[in-house]
């Protein structure tokens, strides 16, 4: 079965700085890789998604997420951090061929200070 | 053009009531998932269907929990006898397409918190 751990269950950066949200995934075949977003009051929203094609996946409101199959991550990372990216991110798997079985990790909640 | 509606958002029962969580999917979508989220994990997959069909329940536990989407009206996941276990945050997606020529991408709803004391 695929799964999916998230590292860091709570993420706080100052505005203007680096996000990095770590995620890593285990899987018995090539897996389709997801992250998606939730803002409160919010439903989830997809940000990006990797399905065997360019290892580096550029996704929406400059995040991006690189796969490395020798290290099974597909970390998210964002140079700058704005207000508005305080939200719960989710790392998420698809089980099998099916994308709509997918697995998510526990979130991470990602907070900017000012 | 409005979203994955879900309602009621946040419900209370006790031990032994019945739940009803409703969901109508996007303008256009034929397919609909159940996902539930307890509390401290991820979401998990329970159940897809499309209009009268289910296609896959493999996530659904055995008893107590059900499903439908008919031909008219939402989609409705319906919990028998409730109990504290259930409470939960449950999810609805919808999708117009479904695996091999999807995007991969289904659209969420904002969730249905059950609460049961």
């Amino acid at each position: 079965a695929q799964s999916v751990t998230q590292l860091d269950s709570h993420v706080s950066v100052s505005e203007g700085t680096p996000v990095l949200l770590r995620c890593n995934y285990s899987s018995s075949y090539s897996p389709s890789l997801f992250w998606y977003v939730q803002h409160p009051n919010k439903g989830l929203q997809l940000l990006l998604k990797y399905t065997s094609a360019a290892t580096l996946v550029k996704g929406i409101n400059g995040f991006e997420a690189e796969f490395k199959k020798s290290e099974t991550s597909f970390h998210l990372t964002k140079p700058s951090a704005h207000m508005s990216d305080a939200a719960e991110y989710f790392c998420v798997v698809s089980e099998d061929s099916n994308d709509y079985k997918l697995s998510f990790g526990a979130g991470t909640t990602v907070t900017v200070r000012a | 053009n409005a979203g994955v509606m879900q309602n009621p958002r946040h419900l209370v029962r006790r031990r032994g009531q019945e739940a009803r969580l409703r969901c109508s999917p996007m303008k256009g979508h034929s397919h609909v998932y159940w996902y539930r989220q307890l509390p401290e994990e991820g979401l998990k997959f329970m159940v897809y269907l499309q209009k009268e069909n289910i296609i896959d329940e493999s996530g659904m536990p055995k008893e107590r929990f059900s499903a439908e989407f008919p031909k008219e009206g939402p989609s409705i996941l319906r919990i028998q006898q409730v109990v504290r276990g259930d409470s939960a945050a449950y999810f609805c997606a919808s999708s117009p397409l479904t695996s091999g020529g999807s995007s991969g991408e289904l659209f969420f709803g904002e969730g249905s918190r059950l609460t049961v004391l």
